[in-house]
């Protein structure tokens, strides 16, 4: 099946220690997006890859960084994680409209200790 | 800018009951998109239905149903026939397209009890 895979399920990384989430997906879709959801809120987009093209959110700290080696994949890399950067980490993907709704991963949930 | 807005924090509908989730938003497109999104308790997010907004008519998926009011930017969702699998967050969404970004409501957490 088609889909959106998100590696690790669940990351522990050390306060200030360099961590990189990773998503995949085989449903050649265009754009891809990083969120950040904390517990019992809304995700919020950190930033979204069109095709090769980077667009990154006005609020999302320089912290966070993300590169898109092909179509398929997309990284997620957090310099030096502190303790407010404890969530969970959703990625998703679309056509270039976006009109058939995104398709998530199962994310990844980062602890930092 | 785009706003989404769900007024119900938390809900809760007996098995089999039938329960409505309010949405509102505000865009100042013309063409648009609507979703429900349904996050179960540390599971994915899954797409429960979509609206194009020059569609008339009200989107329909086995249980669940929309009641869609562009002229008072209103976008409820109704399930029928709650069943516990039900239980789970839920997220109203609008893309306008522009630079094609989800914008997301703060959620509606639904309980299904028996």
């Amino acid at each position: 099946d088609a889909m959106v895979i998100q590696n690790p399920r669940y990351q522990v990384t050390q306060f200030g220690k360099p961590v990189t989430l990773s998503c995949s997906q085989t449903l050649n879709h265009n754009v891809m997006y990083w969120y950040q959801q904390k517990s019992s809120q809304a995700p919020k987009l950190l930033f979204h890859y069109y095709d090769k093209d980077f667009n990154n959110e006005a609020d999302t700290p320089d912290n966070f960084q993300s590169r898109r080696p092909n179509t398929s994949f997309c990284f997620l890399d957090i310099r030096s994680p502190g303790l407010g950067d404890a969530a969970m980490y959703l990625c998703a993907t679309s056509t270039r409209t976006g009109a058939d709704g995104y398709t998530f991963g199962s994310g990844t949930r980062l602890t930092v200790v | 800018a785009q706003t989404v807005t769900q007024s119900q924090p938390e809900m809760s509908v007996q098995e089999a009951e039938t329960v409505t989730l309010s949405c509102t938003y505000d865009t100042s497109e013309s063409n648009y998109y609507l979703f429900w999104y349904k996050q179960p308790p540390s599971r994915q997010m899954i797409l429960v239905i979509r609206q194009e907004a020059y569609k008339q008519q009200n989107a329909t998926e086995n249980r669940f149903s929309v009641n869609f009011q562009k002229a008072a930017k209103s976008f409820s969702l109704k399930i029928s026939d709650s069943q516990l699998g039900d239980t789970a967050m839920y997220f109203c969404a609008l893309d306008t397209g522009t630079a094609s970004k989800l914008t997301f409501g703060t959620g509606t957490r639904l309980q299904v009890t028996l």
